[in-house]
């Protein structure tokens, strides 16, 4: 149980056009998703926290109008990364916090989308 | 207050040894420690996890000792295997006081030699 799937796997996309990564939260409800960048040989960087039927909260640094996240439904999370340049490639990942009865503190994550900007 | 410091950066180790890994924290208030391993181009996958009322947790090869006055808390994986060689995240968080952030600290990379 508590698989999150996330979609594309990877992406190559051309400078200038938006690209879409979709998360979800398979056989769980998540009111909160998360969405951290990665950078090679690094650690996750949390961009913004998505809760369900409000807007994002975007950690400091974070352009909030290049990295667009809707949260519409408990199960769904989507980051549009608007107008990509090459500084924009990274890999990205999704995480869900479970909710309800024994779910206790535990977030599962996506397997990532690797972007690339040419 | 927020950080989670990693140590070390990279462990080389034998098949059949122990591995270990060590973070520590500052912030008092945190409440929950996971320990998350990642393979190249996966996300990461909740290893095992511990709560600050218990200093030790064993899954498996898997174990966490937690000192809660030193702030410190350590994983330790026995037999260590090739297929154990991955990038290992220690992580906590202030679950219960409301703020979910999962801080992580930097990792290391685990190679265990067959």
């Amino acid at each position: 149980g508590a698989v999150v799937s996330q979609h594309p796997s990877w992406v190559i996309c051309k400078s200038g056009t938006s690209v879409k990564i979709e998360c979800r939260s398979l056989d769980f409800q998540a009111t909160t998703m998360f969405w951290y960048r990665q950078f090679p040989k690094q650690s996750l960087m949390l961009m913004a926290t998505s809760n369900e039927g409000s807007k994002a909260t975007y950690e400091q640094g974070v352009e909030k109008d290049k990295f667009l996240i809707n949260h519409a439904s408990l199960t769904l999370s989507t980051l549009t990364v608007t107008s990509a340049h090459p500084e924009d490639s990274s890999f990205y990942i999704c995480s869900a916090r479970r909710i309800g009865p024994g779910a206790g503190y535990g977030y599962t994550f996506g397997s990532g989308t690797r972007l690339t900007v040419v | 207050q927020q950080q989670v410091k990693q140590s070390p950066q990279s462990l080389i180790v034998q098949k059949g040894g122990i591995s270990i890994i060590n973070c520590a924290y500052e912030n008092t208030a945190f409440d929950y420690f996971p320990w998350y391993q990642q393979f190249p181009g996966k996300g990461p996958a909740l290893l095992i996890a511990i709560r600050p009322d218990v200093s030790e947790k064993k899954e498996g090869r898997f174990t966490i000792s937690f000192n809660k006055s030193a702030k410190q808390f350590s994983l330790h994986i026995m037999d260590s295997q090739p297929g154990d060689s991955a990038t290992y995240f220690c992580a906590a968080s202030n679950a219960q006081g409301g703020s979910e952030k999962l801080v992580f600290g930097k990792g290391t990379k685990l190679t265990v030699n067959p």
